[in-house]
């Protein structure tokens, strides 16, 4: 069946960028999607990609798709301590949208 | 800014007893979702809810599990009889329509502890 495969941590230094990956193994996707859970708060959707796009670009974020290789990334530019929380990745399929386990970013000072 | 919204934000249950989770989606959505996260585990997607029927579901959503939008606000999900393994977190998501961007729109969750 579908799957979204994402690492689980990832610590930056405050001000470097981030770049958060994802691995989905579903070739019907139509949408990808990047999610944002702070603590205690629901996911919100942050950005996403239209599966014939290889780049999105919005602000600080850079949303790259490889989809030969099935790969999507997130890219945070100068990464501030207000973007630490959970990343999901999300792929929309043909009839729902699957997560993966999502990625914890921390920031160091 | 419209918000989907789930009650109980906590609930602890004996092993065996019914739970029933309540979300509130936002008024001019058509599409209704759960999913859940076991802790450290994936979202998982359970099921979705489109014109008063259910639309998809996942081997997760077994017999144990139901849905009802009983008025026009409420969606709640109905567990008969909880087991250990339902522990987790459960977001009820909702989005206008289901073909577009496809965006949804998360609650905060509901944290269920079966002991």
């Amino acid at each position: 069946g579908e799957d979204v495969e994402q690492s689980l941590f990832l610590s930056v230094r405050e001000g470097d960028s981030s770049v958060i990956n994802c691995t989905y193994t579903d070739s019907s996707s139509t949408y990808l999607y990047w999610y944002k859970q702070e603590p205690g708060a629901g996911l919100q959707l942050l950005t996403y990609i239209f599966s014939n796009m290889d780049m999105k670009q919005d602000q600080r974020l850079t949303v790259l798709l490889n989809k030969k290789d099935k790969h999507l990334s997130l890219r945070i530019a100068d990464t501030q301590t207000g973007d630490s929380a959970i990343y999901f990745c999300a792929d929309r399929g043909a009839s729902k949208i699957i997560f993966g386990s999502g990625t914890r970013l921390s920031i160091r000072p | 800014e419209p918000e989907v919204t789930q009650t109980p934000s906590h609930q602890v249950t004996q092993m065996g007893q019914e739970v029933i989770l309540r979300c509130v989606p936002i008024s001019n959505h058509l599409y209704f979702y759960w999913y859940r996260q076991i802790l450290g585990q994936k979202v998982e997607f359970l099921v979705s809810f489109y014109n008063n029927e259910i639309s998809e579901k996942s081997e997760i959503f077994d017999d144990q599990f139901s849905v009802e939008r009983p008025d026009g606000s409420n969606f709640t999900l109905k567990i008969r009889s909880t087991k250990l393994e339902d522990s987790a977190m459960y977001f009820c998501a909702s989005s206008k329509q289901g073909a577009d961007t496809g965006e949804l729109f998360f609650g905060e969750g509901s944290r269920l502890t079966v002991l």
